[in-house]
């Protein structure tokens, strides 16, 4: 059973503040993907890691891939009111994507 | 060019009762997945299908079916619903050539049990 673990589960901030969302596994992953979900909506693909240690950066947004491939973390700079939502992690196993719990992040004005 | 659409949006219904819900891939994409996420939880995957056929299937019981048509809109059906099937269903479309299992996820339909 591939299991993927996201901290914090809930994380509140003001507009301006980083953070930082972990996502762990003991298993290894081909690929891993981060997705952000905001409420009546389905999950929108951010951004797809592939290499151990590989880092990717998407404006305010940086993801990294750990060097085994078992986790991933998603850094935001300067975080805004838009960014509200929910972070969820998922790791690519052969035809199916594994979900973590996800991440609520509130930004505050 | 239009996104993944389902439907319908909202549903209830009650204990023991079958339901069906739709779903219509993203242009070009030929293969559909579905998800259940319950509430506070990320999405489960159900099972994935790819010309016609069921490819992949996730923890479920048997009382989760579905189908897929030629033009690759795909159906989940649900027998004998229990309170627990409660949650928002998610049907995510993706092209078998494209590389990482890219899905584009679509609105979902939240089905409700009573």
């Amino acid at each position: 059973t591939q299991l993927l673990e996201q901290s914090p589960q809930f994380l509140s901030i003001q507009e301006g503040e980083n953070l930082t969302v972990y996502c762990n596994s003991s298993s290894v992953f081909s690929s891993l993907q981060w997705y952000r979900q905001e409420p009546g909506e389905g999950p929108v693909l951010l951004v797809t890691v592939v290499t151990g240690g590989e880092v990717k950066k998407l404006k305010r947004l940086t993801f990294q891939f750990g060097d085994a491939r078992k986790d991933s973390s998603l850094h935001i700079t300067a975080a805004q009111p838009g960014d509200t939502g929910l972070y969820l992690c998922a790791g690519i196993y052969g035809n199916k994507l594994v979900f973590g719990a996800g991440t609520i992040l509130r930004v505050k004005s | 060019d239009a996104g993944v659409t389902q439907s319908p949006t909202h549903l209830i219904k009650t204990r023991g009762q079958q339901v069906t819900l739709r779903c219509s891939p993203k242009s070009g994409h030929d293969t559909v997945s579905w998800y259940q996420q319950a509430l506070g939880q990320g999405p489960q995957f159900i099972f994935q299908y790819y010309e016609e056929e069921e490819r992949q299937r996730g923890n479920f019981p048997d009382r989760f079916s579905g189908h897929q048509f030629p033009n690759y809109s795909s159906e989940l059906n649900v027998n004998a619903l229990l309170l627990g099937d409660s949650a928002l269903y998610l049907c995510a479309s993706s092209s078998d050539r494209r590389p990482y299992n890219e899905q584009f996820f679509g609105p979902g339909t939240r089905l409700t049990v009573l």
